[in-house]
């Protein structure tokens, strides 16, 4: 059965610093893989996806993350984060009709 | 501008009474969904529905029921069934089954006391 890890519950960056946020999945064929952001309180906005082709792509609020066919990851990255990326990251895996979704990733921004 | 609503916001019931969401979309997408997230376990899918008059359960379908009477339409009643309602629901619609990106509500959160 498909199914997405996200390993890291909470994580805590400072203002100015690199982010990467990890995902994992389990999935029998290569699944659509798309980022979630998630404000308190509110709904999900989509950050990013994967589809097909280059294993880089970019996403909206200068997010990018890398597809490794090898290690069954979609990391989410960013070279340097703002206090306003303070919020719940979700990574999700999918086909057709069925979305999963990983447990989350809250993240804190320290000024 | 397209998107996709969900009142109330916030709703609040006694146990026993059977509550409805609603979730509209004018984004003119043939698939809607509705998910149920609590607290550290991500989302879970309550039901689909690819196209009108057609709905599937999800995972978490007992308690609930809906309906997909008009394409922009498809409301969620949480009834009394569900042992544990209290939660934040969130309705999302794709342009179709085939699954490309779900594009979301803001969200209701449900507390029944």
């Amino acid at each position: 059965a498909q199914s997405v890890t996200q390993p890291d519950i909470h994580i805590t960056v400072s203002e100015g610093a690199s982010l990467e946020l990890r995902c994992n999945y389990s999935y029998g064929a290569t699944p659509y893989l798309f980022w979630y952001v998630q404000s308190p309180g509110q709904g999900l906005q989509l950050l990013l996806k994967y589809f097909s082709g280059d294993t880089l792509v970019q996403g909206i609020k200068g997010f990018e993350a890398e597809f490794k066919r090898s290690q069954s990851s979609f990391n989410l990255r960013k070279p340097s984060v703002h206090w306003s990326d303070a919020a719940e990251y979700f990574c999700a895996v999918g086909a057709s009709g069925d979305m999963r979704f990983g447990a989350g990733t809250r993240l804190t921004v320290k000024p | 501008d397209g998107g996709i609503t969900q009142s109330p916001k916030y709703l609040f019931r006694k146990e026993g009474q059977n509550v409805t969401l609603s979730c509209e979309q004018n984004l003119n997408h043939d698939a809607m969904y509705w998910y149920r997230q609590d607290p550290g376990q991500g989302l879970r899918l309550i039901y689909y529905s690819q196209i009108v008059n057609d709905f599937q359960k999800g995972d978490i379908a007992e308690g609930y029921s809906v309906s997909r009477e008009k394409k922009e339409s498809f409301p969620l009643t949480v009834t009394s069934a569900q042992k544990n309602p209290t939660a934040f629901y969130l309705c999302a619609s794709s342009i179709s089954i085939s699954l490309r990106e779900q594009y979301f509500g803001p969200g209701t959160r449900l507390t029944v006391t």
